[in-house]
């Protein structure tokens, strides 16, 4: 069992177009996390979140919005997607000041 | 701002040798110092510190803070190919409801055999 899923593990879009991410923590988790990875290999914080308050990163553009049925997923939805986007996107769950755990990464391409 | 800054940004060393990492953090609030390992994809756990002076080690990795000097160091000897990856330190703070993890760029290890 996977402990923290993302999909798609691919994404190529063309720019303009709306796109989601889905992702899904079993380790009952109380917080979860996107982060995007660029082609330098630097992750940055993009969102945390758990049942009771969302934290985003003020440098996120508001195309980006977590969105979150349930404890167990926290899904990113990005809005007119840009070339600039093009990057590994990160999904992460962590307990009471644990260890975060990662999802495999989503690479998204805007063309 | 909070930042984590880590040292080199790449080595590249033979097999057997010992490679020292450096990890650097200025981060209000800070609760933790995290080191994760990064190959083709998600970046993998291997320790968290909390306390200073206090060295975890996992076999041929070991790690220790500094929180006076506000640093961390992980340490991998006798190095082998399969250590080639990216580095990636976190520095843990309170803020939000259970902190956020901010990254250093990483340090890129490459092993020649």
């Amino acid at each position: 069992d996977t402990a923290v899923s993302q999909t798609p593990k691919y994404l190529v879009t063309q720019m303009g177009n709306d796109k989601s991410i889905k992702c899904e923590q079993n380790l009952g988790h109380d917080t979860m996390y996107w982060y995007k990875q660029d082609s330098k290999k630097f992750l940055k914080i993009m969102f945390s979140y758990n049942n009771k308050e969302l934290i985003i990163n003020e440098t996120v553009p508001n195309r980006f919005s977590p969105k979150s049925p349930d404890k167990a997923h926290l899904n990113l939805h990005i809005n007119s997607l840009e070339l600039g986007d093009s990057a590994v996107y990160f999904c992460a769950s962590s307990g009471l000041w644990t260890e975060a755990f990662f999802g495999q990464g989503t690479r998204l391409t805007v063309v | 701002e909070d930042k984590v800054v880590q040292s080199p940004l790449s080595l590249v060393v033979h097999e057997g040798d010992t490679v020292t990492l450096n990890c650097s953090y200025e981060v209000t609030n800070f609760r933790s110092l995290l080191w994760y390992k990064q190959e083709k994809k998600a970046p993998t756990f291997l320790f968290m510190l909390t306390s200073s002076g206090i060295e975890k080690k996992s076999g041929r990795l070991s790690s220790i803070l500094d929180k006076k000097e506000l640093f961390s160091i992980l340490n991998i000897t006798a190095t082998q190919t399969g250590d080639s990856a990216v580095y990636l330190c976190a520095a843990r703070n309170y803020g939000g409801s259970q902190g956020n993890l901010i990254f250093g760029k990483g340090t890129k290890l490459s092993v020649k055999p």
